[in-house]
């Protein structure tokens, strides 16, 4: 079965670490997405792609880098600048003129 | 700037009746819409969209409602079961492969 694959599902990062967060597809969709959800805040965009090789900053792109070496993987590092890191990212993937398939979620939480 | 504000941040219904989830946008540019629904600690899952040069479309029990003028949307769900009790987002988009803006969300929950 088709689908996108986000692990962990639950992260713990110490002040000043970069982690990295994993999105894999099996949907053939050229376009993937990162969004972050916090209370009240909605899902804000931090990165997309909608090539291989290629990728542009989303609303929310400072602290944040990712990568996309394939068409199914586009991982997202955050890194020991973002100031607020905790919160619950979505990835999605999405084929040209239709709707995104969401992952899972990965919560990610600082100790 | 909010471009896509659903202004309720929750809805309390009774099982049986009808519920109606509001979004309202701004960007004139927008011209395809998105209802998802999202269960806590999982992703969004779709639900229903609408295209512009619509102003109804309807899958079963949900229906989406377009006022292009009055640049506002609704969704329709009748009758309300429990299982539909989770958190609503509105997403739009301005042209074809341009990610989708999300507004906040409204939690809804069916009452037994």
């Amino acid at each position: 079965d088709g689908g996108i694959t986000q692990s962990p599902k639950y992260l713990f990062r110490k002040e000043g670490q970069n982690v990295t967060l994993s999105c894999e597809q099996n949907l053939n969709h050229d376009a993937m997405y990162w969004y972050r959800q916090d209370p009240g805040q909605g899902l804000r965009l931090i990165y997309y792609s909608q090539i291989v090789n290629d990728f542009q900053k989303g609303d929310i792109a400072e602290g944040y880098s990712v990568s996309r070496e394939k068409k199914e993987s586009f991982p997202l590092t955050v890194t020991s600048a973002q100031k607020n890191p905790t919160a619950f990212y979505l990835c999605a993937s999405s084929r040209e003129g239709h709707g995104y398939t969401f992952g899972s979620g990965t919560r990610l939480t600082v100790v | 700037d909010q471009q896509v504000k659903q202004n309720s941040p929750s809805l309390s219904v009774q099982e049986g009746r009808i519920s109606i989830l509001n979004c309202d946008y701004t960007n004139s540019m927008f011209d395809y819409f998105l209802w998802y629904k999202k269960y806590p600690a999982e992703g969004p899952t779709f639900l229903i969209s609408i295209s512009s040069i619509k102003d109804k479309n309807e899958d079963g029990r949900f229906t989406v409602f377009l006022n292009k003028s009055a640049k506002h949307l609704s969704l329709h769900i009748v009758p309300s079961q429990p299982g539909d009790s989770a958190v609503y987002f509105c997403a739009a988009s301005a042209r074809r492969n341009t990610p989708l803006v999300f507004g906040k969300g409204t939690r809804l929950s069916v009452i037994a």
